[in-house]
């Protein structure tokens, strides 16, 4: 099976601005959640989708935003970036999404650099 | 909510033996996962205890203890490539894992 998969790469944004990324699961899993790392805070959890509804959501502010689409496939916007948005965003699959018992597959993530 | 606590560094030499241990504290517990990131790459799952002992999946081993909100990744016959960032994460039911702040772990000749 092919992995998770995440584009782009990389993106250089200035402050203002919106930017769309995008994630597309391993085959036949219908979990999708995002995550930011940085630094200093670590991998911190922004939202889960599930068959297109968002099961859960992380303390992040409204200029995060996502959505599933019926394949799976998952985007994520921020919008109006921020200097503090630049960070690595990572993606990541499972069968269910449920808890620690089920393992999360991640795609080699998005570097966002916000100037 | 979760928190979880693990050593911010971590060296130890090639061949050696180390523990990675992490506290947690969470309102709900459905078990800990352990996970490794190399520098510039994905994590990937290492490990998962759901009940308190000992999980062994060759060189790497990861022990919980529930009722001290505990546990430790331990590596065996530790090599260069092991060398990476170890988290520790929870999840609550919630449709979310919660990670640790990760530990580096360096591995030296």
């Amino acid at each position: 099976k092919a992995g998770v998969t995440q584009t782009p790469r990389y993106l250089i944004k200035t402050r203002g601005q919106q930017v769309t990324l995008s994630c597309s699961p391993i085959s036949g899993h219908r979990s999708v959640s995002w995550y930011q790392q940085t630094p200093g805070q670590g991998l911190q959890f922004l939202f889960e989708y599930f068959s297109e509804t968002q099961r859960n959501k992380g303390n992040f502010p409204g200029r995060f935003s996502g959505r599933q689409f019926s394949n799976s496939r998952s985007e994520m916007n921020v919008s109006t970036l921020e200097l503090g948005d630049s960070a690595l965003y990572l993606c990541a699959s499972s069968a269910q999404g449920q808890g620690a018992s089920n393992t999360q597959y991640f795609g080699p993530g998005t570097r966002l650099t916000v100037l | 909510g979760q928190s979880l606590e693990q050593p911010s560094e971590v060296t130890a030499v090639e061949g050696a033996i180390v523990q990675i241990n992490c506290t947690y504290q969470t309102s709900g517990f459905y078990g800990l996962s352990w996970y490794q990131q190399h520098d510039g790459g994905a994590p990937t799952f290492l490990s998962y205890n759901a009940l308190d002992g000992l999980e062994e999946t060759g060189r790497f081993s990861s022990f919980l203890s529930r009722s001290d909100s505990y546990g430790y990744l331990l590596l065996q016959e530790l090599q260069m490539k092991d060398s990476a960032s170890y988290f520790c994460a929870t999840g609550a039911g919630s449709y979310q894992l919660t990670f640790g702040k990760g530990t580096k772990l360096s591995v030296i000749p």
